[in-house]
Order: structure tokens, then sequence, then C-alpha cells
């Protein structure tokens, strides 16, 4: 089935560490994106990117890092700049031909916990 | 710049009871309007989208909402509450270009109960 994979679900992370969330996707969607979401709060957006080799900054991308070398692969590493990380992160795609509506679709998620 | 303002952060119906959710955006270019529905501790699930087609849109799960430019609303209704509704709905807004953001709001949590 087509579709977008986020591992791990829950990830407990050491303060000082740093951590990669792992999304893949195989709609063959150019566009990739990163939320955060915090308990009444919705979705803010760290990073996203429309093409391989290029990503932009969202509204929160401070303590965050990503890289876009294929197409159907957009990791997310949590570093120790971010002062709190512990949330609910939400990988999405997008297909930029405009087939789909200009919808995104959203993987199930991964909690990150700083113990 | 676009923005999208969710009216009341939990909303509680009865079973039967009609379900509304309000949504107001803001938008200086024709917006693309979403709404999804979120279960506890999984991602986002497409109700159903505005696309500058039909203003009102029927979505899954008997869900609709209905485009109204004037006042700037995108509300979504339900006639009849289920339980299996009870969950967190967000309003969503984007550009029409498929280069443009998606903008959510802050997100309404509706209970249904018996």
């Amino acid at each position: 089935d087509g579709g977008i994979t986020q591992s791990p679900k829950y990830l407990f992370r050491k303060e000082g560490q740093n951590v990669t969330l792992s999304c893949e996707q195989n709609l063959n969607h150019d566009a990739m994106y990163w939320y955060r979401q915090d308990p009444g709060q919705g979705l803010r957006l760290i990073y996203y990117s429309q093409i391989v080799n290029d990503f932009q900054k969202g509204d929160i991308a401070e303590g965050y890092s990503v890289s876009r070398e294929k197409k159907e692969s957009f990791p997310l590493t949590v570093t120790s700049a971010q002062k709190n990380p512990t949330a609910f992160y939400l990988c999405a795609s997008r297909d930029l031909t405009g087939n789909s509506g200009n919808t995104i679709y959203f993987g199930e998620g991964s909690w990150l916990t700083v113990v | 710049a676009q923005s999208v303002t969710q009216l009341g952060s939990h909303v509680s119906v009865s079973e039967g009871a009609l379900v509304l959710l309000r949504c107001n955006y803001s938008s200086s270019v024709p917006p693309y309007l979403f709404w999804y529905v979120q279960y506890p501790n999984q991602g986002l699930q497409l109700l159903l989208k505005y696309t500058s087609a039909a203003t009102l849109v029927k979505g899954i799960n008997g869900f609709e909402a209905e485009f109204k430019k004037s006042e700037t609303s995108f509300h979504l209704t339900k006639p009849s509450a289920h339980m299996s509704d009870a969950a967190e709905y967000f309003c969503a807004v984007s550009g029409s270009g498929g280069y443009n953001k998606l903008i959510f709001g802050a997100g309404t949590r509706l209970a249904v109960h018996p």
C-alpha cells in the first residue's frame, strides 16, 4: 500500500543527545514536511522540502536539522540544542503536480520523550 | 499571509446531536481549505477539502463543510454525532499553488457523550 512510514513510534532520549526520526514515503510526492505537535497548540512547521537536495526552514526550525538525499526520504534530527524536544512529531508529504488537490498526507507520528 | 482560527478548543455533544465545528480563515490569495481528524496517538486523516469547486463539500464519515467567502468561514458539520466521532479536528488553509504551506488551526477536541 502507498503511504508514509515514520519510525520509531516511540523514542526516549537522554538530555544532550541527538536523535533522528525516520520518514519514508512511496507516494512519489515531491514535497515533504515535518510538523511538531504540542497539546493545545496545533501543528507547527519545522522544515519542509519541495525537491531533492533542497529544504527550507519552517516556523520553529531552531534545534532541528533535516536532509533530503532521496525523494522518498526526509529524516529529521532533533539536536541537543532543541531546548524542549518532548513532543509528537508528524511527517507529511504532498503531490505538487496538483493531481490530488494540494492535499497533504500524514504519517502515523513519532513520540519523542526526553528523560 | 494566511491564518486559521478555530472557535472553541473543546466541543461536547450528545450522541445523535448535530456537530458544528467552527473555522474562520484569512488568506490574501484564493484559498484551499481542509479539515483533518486525529485520533489519539495517530497521524492526521483528511476528512474533506475545498479547492474552488463546489462550495458545499462532502467528506468521509458523514461530515460536510460549506465554504462561505463573505464570512471567510469553513465550518464543519455532521447531522448526527456518533461515539466514534470523538477526536481532535483541525482546520487548515493553503494557497492554491502547490508550493504554498499548509497552515493549521489550533484544533477542536470533540467529545460525544451518550
